[in-house]
């Protein structure tokens, strides 16, 4: 099974900041890397799929970099409303494993 | 609109079974794989099952392999999963989610909650 971790677990930021999270692969997963956000008590929502391509409707302050094992999501002028928790997710082979989250708060 | 329900989930004792259901619309249904996803409470996502568009392929988590079965019918854009010796560590909110091969879990259920307990 391929294992993914991200880091940080948790990260404090203020509206307007820049933030970056990682997500790492145990084995090469080339550009099969998505990134959902999702807010308490709601169901998960894809931001960035296939490594580096915005979702339809997901604003441009949202970007995926990253290729083969190593990956990153930036969020450019945090916004309240972008206060929650991301995971990463491999769609290389099954199962389809997730990294642990990185929740995000409002320092 | 894109909409996905499930169904099913409630309490039910250790070594029980469970039938949810999630029913689609709003989408091509037959055009996708359909998945399972569940999140214990205050815990991360985990991929529990899915199955191709036809049916004909499936995967599991190996911690569910030989206790639940997951299936589809296409004709009632429905998807379905049979939970059956049922654990403690099985209590999470279910989500089925739909996705395209290599793809992401484009859209997602509002989820239903399985608790496993005595």
């Amino acid at each position: 099974d391929i294992q993914m971790t991200q880091s940080p677990s948790s990260l404090s930021a203020s509206v307007g900041d820049r933030v970056t999270i990682t997500c790492r692969a145990s084995q090469s997963i080339t550009t099969y890397l998505n990134w959902y956000q999702q807010k308490p008590g709601k169901a998960p929502k894809v931001l960035i799929y296939a490594a580096t391509s915005l979702q339809s409707g997901v604003p441009s302050r949202f970007s995926g970099s990253g290729s083969g094992t190593d990956f990153t999501l930036t969020i450019s002028n945090l916004q309240p409303e972008d206060f929650a928790t991301y995971y990463c997710q491999q769609s290389h082979s099954a199962p389809r494993t997730f990294g642990q989250g990185t929740r995000l708060e409002i320092k | 609109e894109v909409q996905l329900v499930e169904s099913g989930g409630g309490l039910v004792q250790p070594g029980g079974s469970l039938r949810l259901s999630c029913t689609g619309s709003g989408f091509t249904f037959s055009s996708y794989w359909m998945s399972w996803v569940r999140q214990a409470p205050g815990k991360g996502l985990e991929w529990v099952a899915n199955v191709k568009q036809d049916g004909s392929e499936k995967n599991y988590l190996d911690s569910v392999k030989g206790r639940f079965i997951i299936s589809r019918d296409n004709a009632k854009n429905s998807l379905y999963l049979q939970m059956d010796s049922l654990r403690g560590e099985d209590t999470a909110i279910y989500y089925c989610a739909a996705m395209t091969f290599g793809g992401p879990f484009d859209y997602w259920g509002q989820g239903t909650l399985v608790t496993v307990s005595s």
